[in-house]
């Protein structure tokens, strides 16, 4: 059975950076390409990144191009989002998930002053 | 870049009914390799998404066969055939083929009269 483990959120400033991290187990995960999705509190579901199965492709969404930057670690079933320059409207649910049928339970990063 | 468009907004259905959810691209979602990347997701509060359809109109396991899913090129339908108490929550529509930027629609929140 797919699961995945978010973990990493928490309450930081702005301007700061965190790294998220995602447990897989249950699949093959070096055979999947793994999403990052975000959730403001109270609001829709908004795509963050991508990372192809062997990690040579990324792309993030254009309002996080440049602060963000997904990784994994295949051998360690992990996946990653490293956040730099936090600002107030990143604070969210951040889920990761395979090609849509599985997701994690959401970690909550709060960018408060 | 590709927006995805849900109506209605707010849905209120009484139990046992139908319901129906539109969700509009404004570009084509016919991938170059012939298939469609649509999904369609539920989210119950203080829940992780769920995806219940993924290309256009397949089911995924455990889905009850009350949801089906329909469309083509821009123009796609979720529907409930007989809504149940469980299925209130928010439903959102994804594109997954302009790899690599995924898109969800705004979200349809289904509630019961």
């Amino acid at each position: 059975q797919v699961h995945l483990v978010e973990s990493g959120g928490g309450v930081v400033q702005p301007g700061t950076s965190l790294r998220l991290s995602c447990a897989a187990s249950g699949f093959i995960f070096s055979n999947y390409a793994m999403h990052w999705v975000r959730q403001a509190p109270g609001r829709g579901l908004e795509w963050v990144a991508i990372i192809s199965y062997d990690g040579s492709e990324k792309y993030c969404a254009d309002t996080v191009k440049g602060r963000f930057t997904v990784s994994r670690d295949n051998g360690k079933n992990t996946l990653y989002l490293q956040m730099t320059g936090l600002r107030l409207e990143d604070t969210a649910v951040y889920y990761c998930a395979t090609d849509g049928a599985s997701w994690g339970q959401g970690t909550l990063v709060t960018v408060s002053s | 870049d590709v927006v995805m468009t849900q109506s209605p907004l707010p849905l209120p259905v009484t139990l046992g009914q139908p319901a129906s959810i539109s969700c509009r691209s404004s570009q084509s979602l016919v991938h170059t390799d012939g298939n469609t990347y649509l999904s369609w997701f539920h989210q119950r509060p203080g829940q992780s998404p769920r995806r219940l359809i993924y290309e256009v109109s397949k089911r995924d396991s455990g889905v009850p066969d009350r949801f089906s899913g329909s469309g083509s090129g821009t123009d796609f339908t979720l529907k409930i055939s007989r809504v149940e108490a469980e299925d209130v929550g928010v439903y959102y529509c994804m594109q997954g083929t302009h790899w690599p930027l995924f898109t969800f629609g705004q979200g349809t929140k289904l509630e019961i009269k």
